[in-house]
Protein backbone atom coordinates (compact mmCIF):
# COMPACT_ATOMS: atom_id res chain seq x y z
CA UNK A 1 0.00 0.00 0.00
CA UNK A 2 1.84 3.16 -1.51
CA UNK A 3 0.84 5.66 2.15
CA UNK A 4 2.08 8.85 -0.35
CA UNK A 5 1.30 8.87 -3.94
CA UNK A 6 3.32 10.80 -6.51
CA UNK A 7 2.75 11.84 -10.31
CA UNK A 8 3.98 11.98 -12.86
CA UNK A 9 6.15 8.76 -13.34
CA UNK A 10 8.16 11.26 -15.98
CA UNK A 11 8.28 14.67 -17.22
CA UNK A 12 9.77 16.02 -19.94
CA UNK A 13 9.75 20.36 -20.35
CA UNK A 14 11.53 22.82 -22.33
CA UNK A 15 14.00 25.27 -20.74
CA UNK A 16 12.70 28.03 -19.39
CA UNK A 17 9.57 26.10 -18.28
CA UNK A 18 7.91 25.37 -15.33
CA UNK A 19 7.93 21.74 -13.60
CA UNK A 20 5.33 20.24 -11.72
CA UNK A 21 4.96 17.26 -9.67
CA UNK A 22 2.18 16.47 -7.42
CA UNK A 23 1.92 14.10 -4.34
CA UNK A 24 -0.84 13.25 -2.58
CA UNK A 25 -1.44 11.27 0.92
CA UNK A 26 -4.11 9.65 2.97
CA UNK A 27 -2.39 9.67 6.67
CA UNK A 28 -3.07 12.72 8.40
CA UNK A 29 -0.68 12.64 11.74
CA UNK A 30 1.94 13.37 8.58
CA UNK A 31 3.59 16.35 9.87
CA UNK A 32 6.57 16.97 7.35
CA UNK A 33 6.79 16.92 3.59
CA UNK A 34 9.72 16.57 2.24
CA UNK A 35 11.25 16.79 -1.47
CA UNK A 36 14.42 15.05 -2.88
CA UNK A 37 16.17 15.06 -5.83
CA UNK A 38 18.54 12.49 -6.89
CA UNK A 39 21.18 12.52 -9.97
CA UNK A 40 22.14 8.93 -11.47
CA UNK A 41 24.78 7.06 -9.34
CA UNK A 42 23.92 9.46 -6.38
CA UNK A 43 21.83 8.93 -3.22
CA UNK A 44 18.92 11.27 -2.71
CA UNK A 45 19.78 14.66 -1.54
CA UNK A 46 17.21 16.87 0.50
CA UNK A 47 16.37 19.60 -1.81
CA UNK A 48 13.04 21.56 0.00
CA UNK A 49 10.47 20.52 3.01
CA UNK A 50 7.47 22.20 4.45
CA UNK A 51 5.39 21.42 7.76
CA UNK A 52 1.31 21.60 7.61
CA UNK A 53 0.79 24.87 9.14
CA UNK A 54 2.32 26.67 6.08
CA UNK A 55 0.64 26.88 2.87
CA UNK A 56 3.29 27.87 0.22
CA UNK A 57 7.36 27.78 1.20
CA UNK A 58 9.83 28.73 -1.96
CA UNK A 59 13.28 28.79 -1.98
CA UNK A 60 14.92 29.85 -4.98
CA UNK A 61 13.16 28.58 -8.09
CA UNK A 62 11.40 25.68 -5.68
CA UNK A 63 8.75 26.01 -4.54
CA UNK A 64 6.56 23.40 -2.35
CA UNK A 65 2.48 24.28 -2.45
CA UNK A 66 1.06 22.45 0.54
CA UNK A 67 -3.22 21.92 0.46
CA UNK A 68 -3.99 20.31 3.55
CA UNK A 69 -7.65 19.67 3.37
CA UNK A 70 -7.17 18.29 0.09
CA UNK A 71 -4.08 16.39 1.51
CA UNK A 72 -1.80 17.10 -1.42
CA UNK A 73 1.50 19.02 -2.16
CA UNK A 74 3.06 20.06 -5.23
CA UNK A 75 6.85 20.66 -5.88
CA UNK A 76 7.31 23.56 -8.96
CA UNK A 77 10.39 24.44 -10.72
CA UNK A 78 10.65 27.56 -12.43
CA UNK A 79 12.79 28.53 -15.06
CA UNK A 80 13.74 25.05 -15.07
CA UNK A 81 17.17 24.21 -16.74
CA UNK A 82 19.12 21.62 -18.22
CA UNK A 83 21.01 20.73 -15.05
CA UNK A 84 17.72 20.17 -13.03
CA UNK A 85 17.26 16.94 -15.01
CA UNK A 86 16.84 14.15 -12.29
CA UNK A 87 14.61 12.28 -10.28
CA UNK A 88 12.43 13.91 -7.38
CA UNK A 89 10.67 12.33 -4.67
CA UNK A 90 8.00 13.62 -2.40
CA UNK A 91 7.94 12.16 1.16
CA UNK A 92 5.99 12.80 4.21
CA UNK A 93 7.20 11.77 7.92
CA UNK A 94 5.52 10.77 10.88
CA UNK A 95 7.28 11.14 14.53
CA UNK A 96 7.44 6.89 15.85
CA UNK A 97 7.81 8.45 19.63
CA UNK A 98 11.96 7.37 19.93
CA UNK A 99 12.89 10.46 18.60
CA UNK A 100 13.30 9.15 15.30
CA UNK A 101 10.55 9.89 12.12
CA UNK A 102 9.71 7.46 9.38
CA UNK A 103 9.73 8.69 6.17
CA UNK A 104 7.66 7.44 3.38
CA UNK A 105 8.41 8.45 -0.13
CA UNK A 106 6.42 9.11 -3.36
CA UNK A 107 7.50 6.43 -6.59
CA UNK A 108 9.81 9.23 -7.87
CA UNK A 109 9.15 11.48 -11.26
CA UNK A 110 11.97 11.48 -13.72
CA UNK A 111 12.39 15.05 -14.77
CA UNK A 112 14.41 15.37 -18.22
CA UNK A 113 14.22 19.34 -19.50
CA UNK A 114 15.37 19.90 -23.43
CA UNK A 115 17.52 22.71 -23.88
CA UNK B 1 31.06 18.03 4.92
CA UNK B 2 28.76 15.85 6.48
CA UNK B 3 28.42 12.30 4.99
CA UNK B 4 27.09 8.85 4.95
CA UNK B 5 29.60 6.32 3.30
CA UNK B 6 28.54 3.12 1.43
CA UNK B 7 31.48 0.80 1.60
CA UNK B 8 30.52 -0.52 -1.88
CA UNK B 9 29.53 0.72 -5.38
CA UNK B 10 28.62 -2.34 -6.77
CA UNK B 11 28.60 -5.90 -5.92
CA UNK B 12 27.98 -9.16 -7.49
CA UNK B 13 27.35 -12.12 -5.67
CA UNK B 14 25.91 -15.30 -5.92
CA UNK B 15 22.55 -16.89 -4.70
CA UNK B 16 22.47 -18.42 -1.56
CA UNK B 17 25.93 -15.83 -0.49
CA UNK B 18 25.60 -14.18 2.73
CA UNK B 19 25.74 -10.56 1.69
CA UNK B 20 26.68 -7.68 4.00
CA UNK B 21 25.91 -4.42 3.34
CA UNK B 22 28.12 -2.01 5.34
CA UNK B 23 26.91 1.84 6.46
CA UNK B 24 29.00 4.55 8.13
CA UNK B 25 28.00 7.99 9.22
CA UNK B 26 29.93 10.83 10.40
CA UNK B 27 27.40 13.08 11.89
CA UNK B 28 26.61 11.38 15.21
CA UNK B 29 23.02 10.73 14.99
CA UNK B 30 20.90 8.63 16.08
CA UNK B 31 18.96 7.09 13.79
CA UNK B 32 19.51 5.16 10.59
CA UNK B 33 18.13 3.26 7.63
CA UNK B 34 18.40 0.90 4.99
CA UNK B 35 15.76 1.35 1.93
CA UNK B 36 15.75 -0.47 -1.29
CA UNK B 37 15.18 1.79 -4.58
CA UNK B 38 13.04 -0.02 -7.36
CA UNK B 39 12.40 1.38 -10.53
CA UNK B 40 8.62 2.43 -10.44
CA UNK B 41 7.85 1.55 -6.52
CA UNK B 42 10.21 4.25 -5.02
CA UNK B 43 12.35 4.26 -1.56
CA UNK B 44 10.82 1.20 0.34
CA UNK B 45 12.10 0.74 4.23
CA UNK B 46 13.93 -2.46 5.33
CA UNK B 47 15.10 -1.91 8.69
CA UNK B 48 16.06 1.14 10.98
CA UNK B 49 17.68 1.55 13.90
CA UNK B 50 17.14 4.20 16.82
CA UNK B 51 20.13 3.41 18.62
CA UNK B 52 22.85 1.57 19.54
CA UNK B 53 21.70 -2.00 19.28
CA UNK B 54 18.45 -1.15 18.78
CA UNK B 55 16.51 -2.22 15.00
CA UNK B 56 13.10 -2.06 14.40
CA UNK B 57 11.48 -3.14 11.07
CA UNK B 58 10.33 -1.65 8.32
CA UNK B 59 7.68 -2.44 5.45
CA UNK B 60 9.51 -5.39 4.02
CA UNK B 61 12.19 -7.04 6.17
CA UNK B 62 11.59 -10.43 5.34
CA UNK B 63 15.24 -11.96 3.68
CA UNK B 64 17.48 -9.52 5.65
CA UNK B 65 18.86 -8.59 8.88
CA UNK B 66 20.95 -5.65 10.36
CA UNK B 67 23.34 -5.19 13.09
CA UNK B 68 24.21 -1.59 15.07
CA UNK B 69 26.95 -2.33 17.35
CA UNK B 70 28.47 1.29 17.47
CA UNK B 71 26.77 4.47 17.16
CA UNK B 72 28.21 5.22 13.86
CA UNK B 73 27.86 2.00 11.56
CA UNK B 74 24.65 0.47 10.69
CA UNK B 75 25.22 -3.36 8.67
CA UNK B 76 22.36 -4.85 6.61
CA UNK B 77 22.80 -8.61 6.10
CA UNK B 78 21.39 -10.58 3.60
CA UNK B 79 21.20 -13.80 5.08
CA UNK B 80 20.88 -15.56 2.21
CA UNK B 81 20.86 -14.26 -1.29
CA UNK B 82 18.31 -14.30 -3.79
CA UNK B 83 17.96 -12.50 -7.25
CA UNK B 84 14.70 -11.18 -6.11
CA UNK B 85 16.65 -9.08 -3.47
CA UNK B 86 18.86 -7.63 -6.73
CA UNK B 87 18.12 -3.59 -6.05
CA UNK B 88 19.62 -0.57 -5.03
CA UNK B 89 20.54 -0.06 -1.53
CA UNK B 90 20.70 3.00 0.26
CA UNK B 91 21.57 3.76 3.66
CA UNK B 92 20.43 7.16 5.58
CA UNK B 93 20.96 8.73 9.07
CA UNK B 94 19.14 11.49 10.70
CA UNK B 95 18.69 13.41 13.91
CA UNK B 96 15.30 13.55 14.65
CA UNK B 97 13.22 15.83 12.90
CA UNK B 98 15.23 16.44 10.21
CA UNK B 99 15.19 15.42 6.54
CA UNK B 100 17.68 12.43 6.15
CA UNK B 101 21.36 12.20 4.67
CA UNK B 102 21.38 9.90 2.15
CA UNK B 103 24.68 7.62 1.31
CA UNK B 104 25.21 7.30 -2.27
CA UNK B 105 23.93 3.41 -2.38
CA UNK B 106 24.97 0.26 -3.41
CA UNK B 107 24.05 -1.80 -6.46
CA UNK B 108 23.81 -5.43 -5.59
CA UNK B 109 23.18 -7.67 -8.22
CA UNK B 110 22.29 -11.63 -7.28
CA UNK B 111 23.05 -14.02 -9.89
Amino acid sequence: QQQVKQSPQSLIVQKGGISIINCAYENTAFDYFPWYQQFPGKGPALLIAIRPDVSEKKEGRFTISFNKSAKQFSLHIMDSQPGDSATYFCAASIGLGTGSNQFYFGTGTSLTVIP
Amino acid sequence: DVKVTQSSRYLVKRTGEKVFLECVQDMDHENMFWYRQDPGLGLRLIYFSYDVKMKEKGDIPEGYSVSREKKERFSLILESASTNQTSMYLCASTYSPGGYTFGSGTRLTVV
